[in-house]
């Protein structure tokens, strides 16, 4: 079963520029959430995607966008980037919108986004 | 406003020992609570979690407690190993749905 991957591990942008982050969920999952964590801060939610259309958002401006493709792989944009934007972004995907014992959030391993 | 605090940013605990991490909330909506591990350079990985019909789930070394009157969970870890040294983060949903809201977490060291 392969799980959650995400790319790049890495980037480095600088302010105003635009940025895609890629995520392919695991093997059978059809919903995918994008989540922020801040240096020292807790993941904080984005959005989530489920059969392609966004369907929950978070705190977050409308330059941070996304999609969600037929085989549910998603990106996450951020247009305009601002120097708070710096964060480990992590994707999470998971069977339906439960998150019960038998569909968890399974994770990726999150792509660090440094904004000069 | 953070709506699940975990106080305690770091906790050492000698190998062998319990280790009790602590997590509260304010939303009275909340009622799926979920624990994650994540070591670094890694994704956060799903622990263990509870549904606020109960006021305790075990697996293993890992139970979690749960006071809903208090608004108070806590994960407890026994015996305690070196290999679960990492950040455990508390999380919380409604209706046990997506999206879970975090606390900012709290780096458990054990030592050997």
């Amino acid at each position: 079963e392969t799980g959650v991957t995400q790319s790049p591990t890495h980037l480095i942008k600088t302010r105003g520029q635009q940025v895609t982050l890629r995520c392919s969920s695991q093997s059978g999952h059809n919903t995918v959430s994008w989540y922020q964590q801040a240096l020292g801060q807790g993941p904080q939610f984005i959005f989530q995607y489920y059969r392609e259309e966004e369907n929950g958002r978070g705190n977050f401006p409308p330059r941070f966008s996304g999609l969600q493709f037929p085989n549910y792989s998603s990106e996450l944009n951020v247009n305009a980037l601002e120097l708070d934007d710096s964060a480990l972004y992590l994707c999470a995907s998971s069977r339906g919108q439960g998150v019960g014992n038998n569909s968890p959030l399974h994770f990726g391993n999150g792509t660090r986004l440094t904004v000069t | 406003d953070q709506q699940v605090k975990q106080n305690s940013p770091s906790l050492s605990v000698q190998e062998g020992r319990i280790s009790i991490l602590n997590c509260d909330y304010t939303n009275s909506m909340f009622d799926y609570f979920l624990w994650y591990k994540k070591y670094p350079a890694e994704g956060p990985t799903f622990l263990i979690s509870i549904s606020s019909i109960k006021d305790k789930n075990e697996d293993g070394r890992f139970t979690v407690f749960l006071n809903k009157s208090a608004k108070h969970l806590s994960l407890h870890i026994v015996p305690s190993q070196p290999g679960d040294s990492a950040v455990y983060f508390c999380a919380a949903s409604s209706s046990g749905n997506t999206p879970l809201v975090f606390g900012k977490g709290t780096r458990l060291s054990v030592i050997a």
